[in-house]
């Protein structure tokens, strides 16, 4: 199994509807990365979480970390094209920076 | 642009040869890492330096081997390449390690005939 699962694994949402990416870990959280990637290109850094309960936002994305449940979720209000693309989370999980991936979300949004 | 820089970023070569992917991290960036994706495995970490020294080895095969030179760029060389060496590679920096943010390149994509 994963040691990062990520659900949905893929996802297609109207233009303007909100949605939910979640990130779960089976190991202890040291930080976890969310990056945004178009297909065959490079991975995009989005945010990044390290405090139990922090959260943060950039632009209609929002990002959580529950470190309790060692899990994290996207959020993306009033979903754009734009917003298209494979989102991935990261995680720091032996505390030296190298990080572990999740099998990517693969987000369209229908104009 | 993440200020990583990668070459290149196309290579297709043939079974059994010896290629070398190149990573020049964003200004400062003292951590460097490497990492393959397949369509198969996702994004699977291979390894990592600090400043000149080996930090953390992941599902790095033997056949593949890095080093980081002392202006900091980074070099990975994959040697008796097979067809499932096929993947994008990508190089990451980070300024220290642990707790800042990895930045990432636009990735080498090595297809192995």
């Amino acid at each position: 199994s994963q040691e990062l699962e990520q659900s949905p694994q893929s996802l297609i949402v109207q233009e303007g509807k909100n949605l939910t990416i979640n990130c779960t870990s089976s190991k202890t959280l040291y930080g976890l990365y969310w990056y945004k990637q178009k297909y065959g290109e490079g991975l995009i850094f989005l945010m990044m979480l390290q405090k139990g309960g922090e959260e943060k936002s950039h632009e209609k994305i929002t990002a959580k970390l529950d470190e309790k449940k060692q899990q994290s979720s996207l959020h993306i209000t009033a979903s754009q094209p734009s917003h298209a693309g494979i989102y991935l989370c990261g995680a720091d999980v032996n505390q030296g920076g190298k990080l572990i991936f999740g099998q990517g979300t693969e987000l369209s949004v229908k104009p | 642009d993440s200020g990583v820089t990668q070459t290149p970023k196309h290579l297709i070569t043939a079974t059994g040869q010896r290629v070398t992917l190149r990573c020049s991290p964003r200004s400062g960036d003292l951590s460097v890492y490497w990492y393959q994706q397949s369509l198969d495995q996702g994004l699977q970490f291979l390894i990592q330096y600090y400043n000149g020294e080996e930090r953390a080895k992941g599902n790095i095969l033997e056949r593949f081997s890095a080093q980081q030179f002392p202006d900091l760029h980074s070099e990975l060389n994959l040697s008796s390449l097979e067809l499932g060496d096929s993947a994008l590679y990508f190089c990451a920096s980070s300024t220290h390690g642990e707790g800042t943010e990895a930045f990432f390149g636009q990735g080498t994509r090595l297809t192995v005939v």
